[in-house]
């Protein structure tokens, strides 16, 4: 089946810094998203983009829709100790087809160093 | 709101043993799904409904059913529990199919 490459699987960073990760296929997808998972809890959607090249901020986030399509990128400026958790990108295949086209990443882990 | 409501929070059963996963939205959502998150597999879509009456299979299907016969609630029921399906459930609903999901708390299933 479809699979999206989300990279990378985990990483640590010092507080501060920027993060990036980002998401890749060989499928052309007509929306990607961005959901946060906090330990324990579900995933919450962050950001959703609908077109090509389509660049949008949510607060200290930034995620862009890639120009062929195939890709994604999260980035996160400044990281804090409550950015830590679980970020999965999802790219949907066909628009008001059925909800089966949904795909998800496997899932970036982040975690903080105070 | 509540959003989407999933009970119980954690399940211990035994192999063979059969049970429901509830799950419940307030929100008139038409789309519901159930997946599954298994350590570095991300989040795997079981089935999934676009409206009362209307079920489908997504991609890991087997050993469990679901049906739909109020907006509100999209139930999963495992059918002969399997270790093979220790793992935390969640159920989603969306108003259309945007992908932009509301999902719930979880259920955190272990089959002995």
């Amino acid at each position: 089946g479809q699979q999206l490459n989300q990279s990378p699987q985990s990483m640590f960073i010092q507080e501060g810094e920027d993060v990036s990760m980002n998401c890749t296929s060989s499928s052309i997808f007509n929306t990607w998203l961005w959901y946060k998972q906090d330990p324990g809890e579900g995933p919450v959607l962050l950001i959703a983009l609908y077109k090509a090249g389509e660049l949008t901020s949510n607060g200290r986030l930034t995620a862009q829709f890639g120009i062929t399509r195939k890709d994604s990128f999260l980035n996160i400026s400044a990281s804090i100790p409550s950015d830590v958790g679980i970020y999965f990108c999802a790219g949907l295949l066909n628009y008001g087809g059925s909800q089966g086209n949904l795909i998800f990443g496997k899932g970036t882990k982040l975690s903080v160093k105070p | 709101n509540a959003g989407v409501t999933q009970t119980p929070k954690f399940q211990v059963l035994k192999t063979g043993q059969s049970m429901t996963l509830q799950c419940a939205q307030d929100m008139n959502h038409e789309y519901m799904s159930w997946y599954r998150q298994d350590p570095g597999m991300g989040l795997r879509l079981i089935h999934y409904s676009v409206g009362a009456g209307i079920t489908d299979q997504g991609e890991v299907p087997n050993g469990y059913n679901v049906s739909r016969s109020t907006t509100e609630d999209f139930p999963l029921r495992l059918l002969s529990a399997a270790p093979s399906q220790t793992s935390v459930y969640f159920c989603a609903s969306s108003f259309s199919n945007t992908g932009e999901l509301f999902f719930g708390e979880g259920s955190r299933l272990t089959v002995l």
